[in-house]
């Protein structure tokens, strides 16, 4: 079974800093996709990036960028330049080939001003 | 852009009472997901459809039943209600089967059981 670990239940960072947000996962499969989703006090969940296992070269979306270590089955997610805006609850999620779904229990990220 | 559509919002309903919850996905995409998020909790994948047939089942109750529609819309229908089924239901919907495909997230049904 596929299980997605975030030990990092809260978090905070000041504005303009770096913060990184952990996750492990624990799989048999060779071939997934690993994502991050922002959930905001709207509750909409957002696309934050996506990585796919195959690619050794670690995915980045602007201010957002992931550390993928496949070996150790690690997957962070770096914030640079913190804004307001990214205070949101930090959800981990991979997919395998069965396209089963799983989120982890996120990670609350609060940026003070 | 079109975004995921879901209805109603919100929904009160008492015990063994039954519910509907429907979800209009982004015009052309023919996978559609739905999710359970329970108070403080993460989602949780109940089941997906992919050109309106079953595609992939998740920790859905025998209590719920889904379905998607030949205009791919799907509807999520659940019975005998109880406490523990208040939630967020999240519909998305993708292009395509598989996580190649991004998934685009529709705002959410609250459901609360009294």
């Amino acid at each position: 079974a596929q299980t997605v670990t975030q030990s990092q239940p809260e978090m905070s960072v000041q504005e303009a800093e770096t913060v990184t947000l952990s996750c492990t996962y624990d799989t048999s499969e060779s071939n997934y996709y690993l994502f991050w989703y922002k959930q905001p006090p709207s509750r909409q969940m957002i696309l934050v990036i996506r990585q796919e296992a195959y690619k050794q070269q670690n995915a980045t979306e602007n201010r957002f960028s992931v550390n993928f270590q496949k070996a150790a089955k690690s997957f962070s997610l770096k914030i640079s330049d913190s804004q307001l805006g990214d205070t949101a609850m930090y959800f981990c999620a991979f997919m395998n080939t069965g396209n089963q779904f799983y989120f982890g229990t996120g990670t609350s990220l609060t940026v003070i001003p | 852009a079109a975004g995921v559509i879901q209805s109603p919002r919100h929904l009160i309903k008492e015990k063994r009472e039954t519910a509907t919850l429907k979800c209009y996905p982004i015009p052309r995409h023919d996978t559609v997901y739905w999710y359970q998020q329970g108070p403080g909790q993460d989602p949780q994948f109940l089941i997906s459809f992919y050109e309106k047939m079953q595609s992939d089942k998740g920790s859905i109750p025998d209590r719920f039943s889904a379905q998607q529609f030949s205009d791919y819309h799907s509807e999520l229908n659940m019975s005998s209600l109880e406490l523990g089924d208040s939630a967020l239901y999240f519909c998305a919907s993708s292009l395509g089967r598989g996580a190649s495909y991004e998934q685009y997230f529709g705002p959410g049904t609250r459901l609360t059981v009294t």
